[in-house]
């Protein structure tokens, strides 16, 4: 996990609720991605971003949004849009996001609904 | 389209003894290929990968990957398991459907190792 912070580790939303999970780097990395993880489907893209001011969509977007202000920040918020989103939200960066660099991840935040 | 299985929810061993968890994948052209582990509430660590050249690879903590271009597959393998191996291990390919700039990985469902003592 070295490199990659998340915070919180635990975050509860309640209904109609935004909340905003963190994510920094100090390992200079360009690229940052955010993945969700449910049970027994793997991880899935929501964001990603390959240079500050500028992010895409991955596979899952919706309900979800996300800001590139900083090299070393890329926090996701999750808005009251996105109807089921307890789960387990990763981090990951590379160097540059070039095909044979190895994305290394953050600890992760669980997000649970009240 | 781009994916990788991993076929096995479980696999259980005893400690002591070779493992193997297996993984196939579907790409067009040349595979970039990575094997993850996750402890239980903890995010993903990095084995090993294939990128290119021989086609067995070492990684951390005595994990090896045997590449077969043939069979597609990327078996993830240890001579001698460990009760502390127990984890949740995801193999993923990364996505050339994203373009060449962006690494964007592609996971299977993941294989829980279970070393029995």
């Amino acid at each position: 996990d070295g490199g990659i912070t998340q915070s919180p580790k635990y975050l509860f939303r309640k209904e109609g609720q935004n909340v905003t999970l963190s994510c920094e780097q100090n390992l200079n990395h360009d690229a940052m991605y955010w993945y969700r993880q449910d049970p027994g489907q793997g991880l899935r893209l929501i964001y990603y971003s390959q240079i500050v001011n500028d992010f895409q969509k991955g596979d899952i977007a919706e309900g979800y949004s996300v800001s590139r202000e900083k090299k070393e920040s890329f926090p996701l918020t999750v808005t009251s849009a996105q109807k089921n989103p307890t789960a387990f939200y990763l981090c990951a960066s590379n160097l540059r996001g070039l095909p044979q660099e190895t994305q290394y991840f953050g600890p992760g935040t669980r997000l649970l609904v009240l | 389209a781009q994916s990788v299985a991993q076929p096995e929810d479980q696999v259980n061993v005893a400690e002591g003894n070779p493992l193997t968890v297996k993984c196939t994948y579907s790409v067009s052209g040349n595979p970039y290929l990575f094997w993850y582990v996750q402890y239980p509430n903890r995010g993903l660590q990095f084995l090993l990968k294939y990128i290119t050249g021989d086609n067995l690879v070492k990684g951390s903590y005595g994990f090896e990957a045997e590449f077969n271009k043939s069979q597609t597959s990327f078996h993830l393998k240890k001579p001698s398991a460990l009760v502390s191996d127990s984890a949740l291990y995801f193999c993923a390919v990364r996505d050339l459907n994203y373009g060449g700039a962006t690494n964007k990985l592609i996971f299977g469902t993941g294989t829980l190792l279970a070393v029995q003592p």
